[in-house]
């Protein structure tokens, strides 16, 4: 089965670190999206990105947060300076099919960030 | 605006009763798609069913049930005979046309006790 990787698995960082977080679409599909689990506000979309381009990233503090698609086969998602608060599990997931489409998506298993 | 209520945060259940997962729904457009996904304790988000706007017939699998009833703007779930491997977090979703993300509810967390 065709899956979306994501690395690393966990992550525990010192604040004020940066936190760089990978992942690796399913071959082909064209829609990317990177969604922030917690406890407190559920599953929160931070960016999306459609053949590489940035469609939307306003759920993402700019200050701190930024997200790239270097190219097809990876996505990332980096945080500098990392807090506290940004401890959660990162998911991304990844999608394909026509405009008109009402495809899902399929997520990969996602990195859990703990920030001390 | 798109939103997704799901008012149950926990339900506990005894083994091989039935349950139901209430989910509703608001979008000002006609065509959108709703989804659920199951969360076990392992953590990943595994798809469970779509549904498109147009098709209001009711789907079963296995012991899994949808009711999609568009006068009320729901897409509950049943387990039937529930089973402690169902226990996890369920989340409901809705989605709108083309490559558009996926708007989740805050999940119900579901306890099967054996």
């Amino acid at each position: 089965d065709a899956r979306v990787t994501q690395t690393p698995r966990d992550k525990v960082t010192e604040m004020g670190q940066e936190v760089t977080m990978r992942c690796q679409p399913i071959l082909g599909h064209n829609t990317v999206f990177w969604y922030r689990q917690t406890m407190m506000q559920g599953l929160e979309l931070l960016a999306y990105f459609r053949n590489r381009a940035p469609l939307d990233d306003s759920g993402m503090p700019k200050d701190r947060f930024s997200a790239e698609m270097p190219d097809a086969t990876l996505a990332t998602l980096k945080i500098q300076p990392s807090e506290p608060r940004d401890s959660a599990v990162y998911f991304c997931a990844s999608g394909l099919g026509p405009p008109g489409g009402g495809y899902g998506y399929t997520f990969g298993s996602g990195t859990r960030l703990t920030v001390v | 605006a798109q939103k997704v209520t799901q008012a149950q945060t926990e339900i506990s259940v005894v083994e091989k009763e039935d349950v139901t997962l209430d989910c509703v729904y608001e979008t000002r457009d006609t065509t959108y798609y709703l989804f659920w996904y199951k969360q076990p304790p392992s953590g990943e988000l595994v798809f469970l069913i779509r549904r498109n706007s147009f098709d209001e017939q009711n789907e079963i699998s296995g012991r899994y049930s949808w009711n999609f009833q568009k006068s009320t703007s729901s897409f509950n779930f049943t387990i039937t005979a529930s089973q402690v491997v169902d226990s996890a977090v369920y989340f409901c979703a809705l989605k709108h046309p083309g490559n558009t993300p996926l708007v989740f509810g805050k999940g119900t967390r579901l306890s099967v006790i054996a």
